[in-house]
């Protein structure tokens, strides 16, 4: 069975500092592992993800992630906050087979302080 | 990239009354489409499994008589709140794989409110 667990419901860090958003999972078989943002009263949109190959993974806005399989890991990262990134964050992971559901992390809430 | 459209974006209805709310996949076919509500400060939770042709698949909890799912063709699928009540208010989310793939497209939410 898939699961994602995001230490830390809430990161608070100043602008210009680095942030780090931590996501472990538990796959049956290789993940395809996701990280989402969503602000206030909208949707999920997608920063990143990791499917197959290269484990450092870029996003948008200057966020990456790596996927440590050793670890089972994929924690999201950017080197210097800014007030824009202030917003809620759930990482993800795919099902087992093509055409499943994700399974969500219970996800982050992002605060920057000027 | 794939869209996956949602219709209305939001809704305000009354106790009692029913409201429709539609999942389209625009450019994509989609024989399948994952339907989550998130309650605020939460994550999504997956409310059920929606298959064009068949019965959706619920997940345990959820009412299935008061969440009424059709997926009518391969590009939409709809969710009906029946005799809607103010703890049925929150935020509605659909999704649709990727053809062949393990990624998800998602829609951008349907806000209901019921007073």
């Amino acid at each position: 069975a898939q699961s994602v667990t995001q230490l830390g419901s809430h990161v608070s860090v100043s602008e210009g500092a680095l942030v780090l958003l931590r996501c472990n999972y538990s796959s049956s078989v290789p993940p395809y592992l996701f990280w989402y943002v969503q602000y206030p009263n909208q949707g999920l949109q997608l920063l990143l993800k990791y499917t197959t190959g290269a484990t450092l993974v870029k996003g948008i806005n200057g966020f990456e992630a790596e996927f440590k399989k050793s670890e089972t890991s994929f924690h999201l990262t950017k080197p210097s906050a800014h007030m824009s990134d202030a917003a809620e964050y759930f990482c993800a992971v795919s099902g087992e087979t093509s055409g499943s559901r994700l399974t969500f992390g219970e996800g982050t809430q992002l605060t920057v302080n000027p | 990239g794939a869209v996956v459209s949602q219709h209305p974006s939001r809704v305000i209805c009354k106790s009692g009354t029913s409201v429709k709310i539609e999942c389209r996949s625009l450019d994509f076919q989609a024989t399948t489409m994952f339907w989550y509500r998130q309650f605020p400060k939460q994550s999504l939770m997956l409310m059920a499994t929606s298959n064009e042709g068949s019965k959706a698949t619920y997940e345990q909890g959820v009412e299935k008589d008061k969440f009424l799912i059709n997926h009518a063709s391969l590009t939409l699928s709809t969710l009906t709140v029946t005799s809607a009540h103010p703890e049925d208010s929150s935020f509605y989310i659909c999704s649709a794989p990727s053809s062949g793939s393990r990624e998800q497209y998602f829609g951008p939410g349907t806000r209901l409110t019921v007073t």
